[in-house]
């Protein structure tokens, strides 16, 4: 059981370079998040996705968009990206009640030069 | 809008002592649910315990236990018997029972770096 993985682990871009992030989950969760942590925060919601064929914003999501063509994967992408994105980029899921807990992905680290 | 507030950036504990992790959030939900979550350098972010804002009950598992004061919207974590495993930063989150809430997110603070001298 694999849980929630996330491809790649780490990727450098320049300035303006475009790029997709990849979150799969193999537990037939419904909900989907994508969170960036930067250093001294916890984590913040960029986008989120109630079901398949579903997105909506979170709370910091300029420059960023997703995906969600079906059910099991969560795409994030920068489509001009800026040194201000560079962060740790988590991936999680859950059933959709609050009670369940979110589950993570190991984490993106992304760096913008 | 809801906030998480953990005012210890950094804590330190004796390998077998006991220490406690502070939290308190702002909200004017009454349902809810509060987690701590536990980041070692791994950055895997992995639960530590939970607590349902309607269960007076406080949360343990194994060595971790909450002291959960909704009134005075407190949340700490109390580590027992800490091990050299335990160190990590910490995370105090928090979510609406209301997954209309942007989808029942997770509200984190900003964390508390725990380290264990042997």
């Amino acid at each position: 059981n694999a849980g929630v993985t996330q491809t790649p682990k780490f990727r450098v871009l320049k300035t303006g370079q475009s790029m997709t992030l990849l979150c799969a989950q193999d537990m037939n969760h419904e909900y989907m998040y994508w969170y960036r942590q930067d250093p001294g925060m916890g984590l913040r919601l960029i986008h989120y996705s109630v079901g398949e064929g579903t997105t909506a914003k979170g709370e910091v999501p300029d420059g960023y968009n997703v995906s969600r063509l079906k059910k099991q994967n969560f795409l994030l992408g920068l489509e001009s990206a800026a040194p201000s994105q560079t962060s740790v980029y988590f991936c999680a899921s859950s059933y959709s009640t609050g009670r369940k807990t979110q589950y993570f992905g190991p984490g993106t680290r992304l760096l913008v030069l | 809008a809801q906030t998480v507030t953990q005012s210890q950036p950094e804590m330190s504990v004796q390998e077998a002592e006991t220490v406690t992790l502070s939290c308190t959030y702002d909200t004017s939900e009454s349902d809810y649910y509060l987690f701590w979550y536990k980041q070692p350098p791994s950055r895997q972010m992995i639960l530590v315990i939970r607590q349902e804002a309607y269960k007076q009950q406080n949360a343990t598992e194994n060595r971790f236990s909450v002291n959960f004061q909704k009134a005075a919207k407190s949340f700490s974590l109390k580590i027992s018997d800490s091990q050299l495993g335990d160190a990590a930063m910490y995370f105090c989150a928090y979510r609406s029972a209301s997954m209309g809430n942007q989808g029942g997110k997770l509200i984190f603070g900003q964390g508390t770096e725990l380290s264990v001298k042997p």
